[in-house]
């Protein structure tokens, strides 16, 4: 299985913050990365999906880029309703597919 | 406007079965291959199981296999999940997701998630 690894698992920032997640693949996956986003008790939301395109309905503040094994999440100014858990998920071995194990964003 | 309603979770012993369910609207069902992601209390994403638009294939997690039964009603646009030998580790939020319009098990990505169905396994 590819393994997905974020970084950091955690983030304290405040609002207005520059924000940006990893997100590396155990082996190269090209553009096949997507990132959710998830508020306590509620299902994840699709953000960001083929690594940069933005899923419609979602604020441009949130941008996706990288390729090969190497991802970002960049959120450009952060919002009070931004804080909340991230998740990236490969689906270059569909349907094998990864999740990362999440970054929790917080409020500083 | 597209729904995914899931039911039939709860507390059930260990070894025993629950049969989870998924009311899909909104869209056209029978077109679409559907899957279900369970997360344990706590705990990340995993993918469980994916079936393709007319039932003829399916996918199983390694940790599911063998155990778990995905399938379809396109008549009724319901999915299901038929979970047998339940343990403690299968405790988790199950939810029914929808990818973009494939009929085979592709997984590209998931944009639309249910609200969720908690099934525990416990004595």
């Amino acid at each position: 299985d590819i393994q997905m690894t974020q970084s950091p698992s955690s983030l304290s920032a405040s609002v207005g913050d520059r924000v940006t997640i990893t997100c590396r693949a155990s082996q190269s996956i090209s553009s096949y990365l997507n990132w959710y986003q998830q508020k306590p008790g509620k299902a994840p939301k699709l953000l960001i999906y083929a690594a940069s395109s933005l899923q419609s309905g979602v604020p441009s503040r949130f941008s996706g880029s990288g390729s090969g094994t190497d991802f970002t999440l960049t959120i450009s100014s952060l919002q009070p309703e931004d804080f909340a858990t991230y998740y990236c998920q490969q689906s270059y071995s569909t349907p094998s597919i990864t999740f990362g194990q999440g970054t929790r964003l917080e409020i500083k | 406007e597209v729904q995914l309603v899931e039911s039939g979770g709860g507390l059930v012993q260990p070894g025993g079965s629950l049969r989870l369910s998924c009311s899909a609207s909104g869209f056209t069902f029978s077109s679409y291959a559907m899957h279900w992601v369970r997360q344990a209390p706590g705990k990340g994403l995993e993918y469980v199981s994916a079936i393709s638009s007319n039932g003829g294939s399916t996918y199983y997690a390694d940790s599911v296999k063998g155990r778990f039964t995905i399938s379809r009603d396109n008549s009724k646009n319901t999915l299901y999940l038929q979970m047998s030998s339940l343990r403690a580790e299968d405790t988790a939020v199950y939810y029914c997701v929808k990818g973009p319009r494939v009929t085979m098990i592709v997984v590209a990505y998931f944009d639309y998630w249910g609200q969720g169905t908690l099934v525990t396994v416990s004595s």
